[in-house]
């Protein structure tokens, strides 16, 4: 069965290094998303992606991070420089061409900065 | 403004006990979508079921019932004879008619399930 994969699961980092974290979406999908979760708490929306543009960014989502598809497979999210209130489980989501579909996530990325 | 309460932060049952996880939204929208989503001890998000708020009709899964009410705002989630591997936390999820074109969620807070055995 098709799914999202992210790597690496575990990324640990020092204050002000910039991180990239990878996901590969499912292929026929179109839609993608990059939510966060802090230890312990909710999963909260940071963007979406469609058309190789940004269709929506919550206000989490700052000059600090950005979002790229560089090679037609891969959807990755840069955080230029790295704080340590961005320690939290990174998740990955795509949908395919209806964007009423359900977002299919992979099993995340645990940032932890140091 | 989209809002999803979950006020259940934990929840303890003994095996075989039917549990029923709460779930109030908020939205002004007419045409909305609710989602569970599962987060079992591994972290990875798994979804459960996708409801479009044109069908209040109830569904069962197996151990798993939604109850869906627009008159309460209500999605709620019953597992039938709970196992220790229901034990996970469990997330609601709304998403609806985007400005952007692109269904984000809002996530409510999660309930924290446990099956003793």
């Amino acid at each position: 069965e098709p799914e999202v994969t992210q790597t690496p699961s575990h990324q640990v980092t020092q204050m002000g290094q910039e991180v990239i974290l990878r996901c590969v979406p499912i292929s026929n999908h179109l839609y993608f998303y990059w939510y966060r979760q802090i230890l312990g708490q909710k999963v909260e929306f940071l963007v979406s992606f469609y058309n190789n543009e940004i269709s929506e960014k919550s206000e989490i989502f700052d000059d600090q991070f950005s979002v790229e598809r560089p090679d037609g497979s891969n959807f990755t999210l840069k955080i230029r420089s790295t704080k340590l209130e961005d320690s939290a489980m990174y998740f990955c989501a795509s949908s395919p061409r209806t964007a009423r579909s359900e977002a299919f996530f992979g099993q995340g990325t645990r940032l932890t900065v140091v | 403004a989209q809002k999803v309460t979950q006020a259940q932060t934990e929840i303890s049952v003994v095996e075989k006990e039917d549990v029923t996880l709460d779930c109030v939204y908020e939205t002004r929208d007419t045409t909305y979508y609710l989602f569970w989503y599962k987060q079992p001890p591994s972290g990875e998000l798994v979804f459960l079921i996708r409801r479009n708020s044109f069908d209040e009709q109830n569904e069962i899964s197996g151990r798993y019932s939604w109850n869906f009410q627009k008159s309460t705002s209500s999605f709620n989630f019953t597992i039938t004879a709970s196992q220790v591997v229901d034990s996970a936390v469990y997330f609601c999820a709304l998403s609806d008619y985007p400005t952007s074109g692109t269904y984000k969620y809002i996530f409510g807070t999660g309930t924290r399930l446990k099956v003793l055995a």
